[in-house]
Formats: structure tokens, sequence, C-alpha cells
């Protein structure tokens, strides 16, 4: 059972917007930024927002992070055929002195 | 540009023992923490472990502490992952990922190896 909550599955269809949410405690979102990941299949992930919503380099801008109190979500906006994967919340938790991860939001192009 | 490469993995019975390694290239080693995230079949990422960037401090996932340890050469630009009392429910691919900063304090690995699969069977 993962420390971070995620709906283990988002759909939409092309050009549509999607929200995925990540719910956490005090001890981690609560109190320290939220992390991203993009994972296609068959490859590693790959940091797709950090410090909650800030875009790596070459991230498009179709993809933001928010995040507010114990919760944070990733939104991407105009969905294409490429952003099928699988997507990652992550946050430092203070309790555990370690990175925790949600169980990853299958996003699924209809 | 940046690269991490995984090797080391493999078949192993219940309760043995195997050494994981992650050659990098591309940034100064030294300078950044390393971890090993996995990944079981089918399954989510699970952080494994964790090395600051001069090796003097480590940090582990209570699910692997005791039985598996982390170290790094810097001289050789290599991770390592000696697990030992392997179990089942070890198997997964394991990814080395670089931190951003000296110490692991964040959720934060922008570069990804392409992993390797440790499969603990009999």
């Amino acid at each position: 059972q993962s420390v971070l909550t995620q709906a283990p599955s988002a759909s939409g269809t092309p050009g549509q917007r999607v929200t995925i949410s990540c719910s956490g405690s005090s001890s981690n979102i609560g109190s320290n930024h939220v992390y991203w990941y993009q994972q296609l299949p068959g490859t590693a992930p790959k940091l797709l927002i950090y410090r909650s919503n800030q875009r790596p380099s070459g991230v498009p801008d179709r993809f933001s992070g928010s995040k507010s109190g114990t919760s944070a979500s990733l939104a991407i906006s105009g969905l294409r055929s490429e952003d099928e994967a699988d997507y990652y919340c992550a946050a430092w938790d203070d309790s555990l002195s370690g990175p925790v991860f949600g169980i990853g939001t299958k996003v699924t192009v209809l | 540009e940046v690269q991490l490469l995984e090797s080391g993995g493999g078949l192993v019975q219940p309760g043995g023992s195997l050494r994981l390694s992650c050659t990098v290239s591309g940034f100064t080693f030294s300078s950044y923490a390393m971890n090993w995230v996995r990944q079981a079949p089918g399954k989510g990422l699970e952080w494994v472990s964790g090395i600051s960037g001069s090796g003097s401090s480590t940090y582990y996932a209570d699910s692997v502490k005791g039985r598996f340890t982390i170290s790094r050469d810097n001289s050789k630009n290599t991770l390592y992952l000696q697990m030992n009392s392997l179990r089942a429910e070890d198997t997964a691919v394991y990814y080395c990922a670089k931190d951003l900063g000296l110490v692991p304090a964040a959720a934060h690995f922008d570069y990804w190896g392409q992993g390797t699969l440790v499969t603990v069977s009999s």
C-alpha cells in the first residue's frame, strides 16, 4: 500500500484536459515539494514536474503541476496519443526519512 | 550527455546474494547523491536506497534495511547495491537514479538508467 494515493486510471480523448490527483499527508506533500514522473511503456521513468510546478527543459507546457495542502495534481492539456503512459507522484516523507511514490495512474487516450 | 548504465541483474535463489552496479558518465559523479528505485512486475515504483555524494551517508527503505547495502566508488563513477538474503518479493527491475543534490532530501531524480531485472526464484 503506497503512502501517496492516486487513482489507478484516467482517460480522455485527444485534445481534452486530463487531471491526475495525488493525496498525501502532513509528513510528505504537506511539508515537501511534489514530483511527477512519466513512464512510457517499456521504458524508465522520466522526470516530468519538479518542485510541485516546475517543468524540466524539454517537457511541453501542456503538462502542469500544482499543490495545495496535502494534495497535488498533474494536468495534461491538449491530450495526445503519445501521452499514454503511467504517471507517478512522489514526495519526500519526513517521518520515513525517504522519498515515497504513489501507485501510479495509467492514462489512456481513447 | 548524462548516461547511467545498470548491470548485474539475473536469476538468484531465495536467500542468495547479488551485486548491482551502475556506471555513470556526463556529470561530476561525486557532486550528487544517487539512489536505487525498483519496480516489481506490473507494479509501481519503490525507492530502495540512497547515498550521499561523498558516500558517507546512506539511507534505506524499511523493506530492505539490514539486507541491502548501497555504496559508491567515485574514482570509478560507479554506484553499487549489494543485495543479501534475497526474497521473492525483491523480484523487480532495479533502476539507478541521479539525485538533484549532494544529499538525498527530495524525491528529485533527474536522470534514470534503463534498469536491470532481478528475479528471485527457486
